[in-house]
């Protein structure tokens, strides 16, 4: 089944330590999207890739950075995580972005939900 | 920006009753998204809508797309044990605009 795939599913890291979430989409779609989730809040998107353009949210922070080396996956690097920075992270696809049709429906993976000790 | 205002925050309901949750903005969308979470995992899209006055179906569930495009509404028909979990509205427009969530609609069943 075509999917959105998200490893690990659980990550413990440590205070100031870099990590480093994976995602792949066997859907082919153009878009892939990061998400940060904390506990009893909606989803808060921090950038997302429309094919090789990155687009960052204003009020992303600098210590969150993203690669997408190919269609198939995209990568979130914490510099230097904070307690703060503790929270699920999910990776999003749509096949395109902008218009008014189900190529903008965004399906999601499964979270990466992140510990910083 | 943007916010959508979801209702009700939670909902304790006893099995098999019906459920209406809705969405309302101050301003326009194009399109209204509406997802489930269950504990620990990511959204899944339960159904989509794209035009004013829209009602769409998927099994037990209906939303429909209001009139003024600042609305939106998901109702469940007979719920079951497994409808628990976090309902999210979600907006879109054209152009490249994030999606913009509610903040979700905690439905607990009771059997």
């Amino acid at each position: 089944d075509a999917m959105v795939i998200q490893n690990p599913r659980y990550q413990v890291t440590q205070f100031g330590k870099p990590v480093t979430l994976s995602c792949s989409q066997t859907l082919n779609h153009n878009v892939m999207y990061w998400y940060q989730q904390k506990s009893s809040q909606a989803p808060k998107l921090l950038f997302h890739y429309y094919d090789k353009d990155f687009n960052n949210e204003a009020d992303t922070p600098d210590n969150f950075q993203s690669r997408r080396p190919n269609t198939s996956f995209c990568f979130l690097d914490i510099r230097s995580p904070g307690l703060g920075d503790a929270a699920m992270y999910l990776c999003a696809t749509s096949r395109e972005r902008g218009g008014v049709s189900s190529y903008n429906e965004q399906f999601f993976g499964p979270g990466t939900r992140l510990t910083v000790l | 920006g943007q916010q959508l205002n979801q209702s009700p925050q939670s909902m304790f309901i006893q099995e098999g009753e019906d459920v209406s949750m809705n969405c309302t903005s101050s301003s326009i969308f194009n399109t209204w998204l509406w997802y489930k979470q269950d504990p620990g995992e990511g959204p899944v899209l339960l159904i989509a809508l794209y035009k004013a006055g829209e009602l769409t179906s998927n099994g037990r569930l209906t939303a429909q797309f209001g009139i003024t495009r600042k609305d939106s509404f998901l109702n469940i028909s007979a719920s079951i044990p497994s409808d628990v979990g976090i309902y999210f509205c979600a907006g879109l427009n054209s152009g490249n605009t994030p999606l913009v969530f509610g903040k979700g609609t905690r439905l607990s069943v009771i059997a």
